[in-house]
């Protein structure tokens, strides 16, 4: 079975900054999707960023980018230019076209603060 | 406005006192999935449906029943809830099997005391 490991509780950044969160996932697929959502106190699940495995060319959605290596089973979340809106817990996902079910696999979340 | 509607939004009640709780998709999405999200874990999925009349457990499906009678409505149903259930709990929808992006709902904290 997949699983998605966030090896970071926490990170804080200072606005207007640039914050790197980890991803790591462990599959033995060779086509795949990777997800960030963000999670504001809302609740509300928001996507972030997608990337599909076969793609080479990391995704990347304004202030958002990934740096995804599939060799390394890494996946993690840039954001640059940090605003105070973007506090919120982050999940990466995974999502594999091969199980019937479809099913988002997650990770145990990272808490962004960001400082002014 | 295309969304996924998830009632209550709170909800607490005591161990064994059965409960629904509803999810609702104006998308005509045929994929429906439910997950409880906790402390460490994440988000897992309890069950899914691909169509109607067409479920199957997730992840974690102990304790909890679904259905799927009509394409826009996934309840999610608690017989005898324990507090181990007490969690906050996602419906979400996705257009197809091979459709890309999911609809989250605004989710339901469920407390059992």
């Amino acid at each position: 079975a997949q699983t998605v490991t966030q090896s970071q509780p926490e990170m804080s950044v200072q606005e207007a900054e640039t914050v790197t969160l980890s991803c790591t996932y462990d599959t033995s697929e060779s086509d795949y999707y990777l997800f960030w959502y963000k999670q504001p106190p809302s609740r509300q699940m928001i996507l972030v960023i997608r990337q599909e495995a076969y793609k080479q060319q990391n995704a990347t959605e304004n202030r958002f980018s990934v740096n995804f290596q599939k060799a390394a089973k890494s996946f993690s979340l840039k954001i640059s230019d940090s605003q105070l809106g973007d506090a919120a817990m982050y999940f990466c996902a995974y999502r594999s076209p091969l199980e019937y079910g479809n099913k988002l696999v997650f990770g145990a979340g990272t808490i962004l603060r960001v400082k002014s | 406005e295309a969304q996924v509607t998830q009632n209550p939004r709170y909800l607490i009640t005591v161990t064994g006192k059965k409960l629904t709780v509803t999810c609702s998709q104006n998308m005509n999405h045929e994929y429906m999935s439910w997950y409880r999200q906790d402390p460490g874990l994440g988000l897992r999925q309890i069950y899914y449906s691909m169509n109607v009349e067409v479920t199957d457990k997730g992840d974690v499906p102990e304790g909890y029943k679904v259905s799927r009678k009509e394409k826009r409505n996934f309840p999610l149903i608690l017989e005898s809830p324990s507090p181990n259930q007490t969690s906050l709990y996602f419906c979400a929808s996705r257009r197809d099997r091979l459709g890309y992006g999911y609809t989250f709902g605004s989710g339901t904290r469920l407390t059992v005391v």
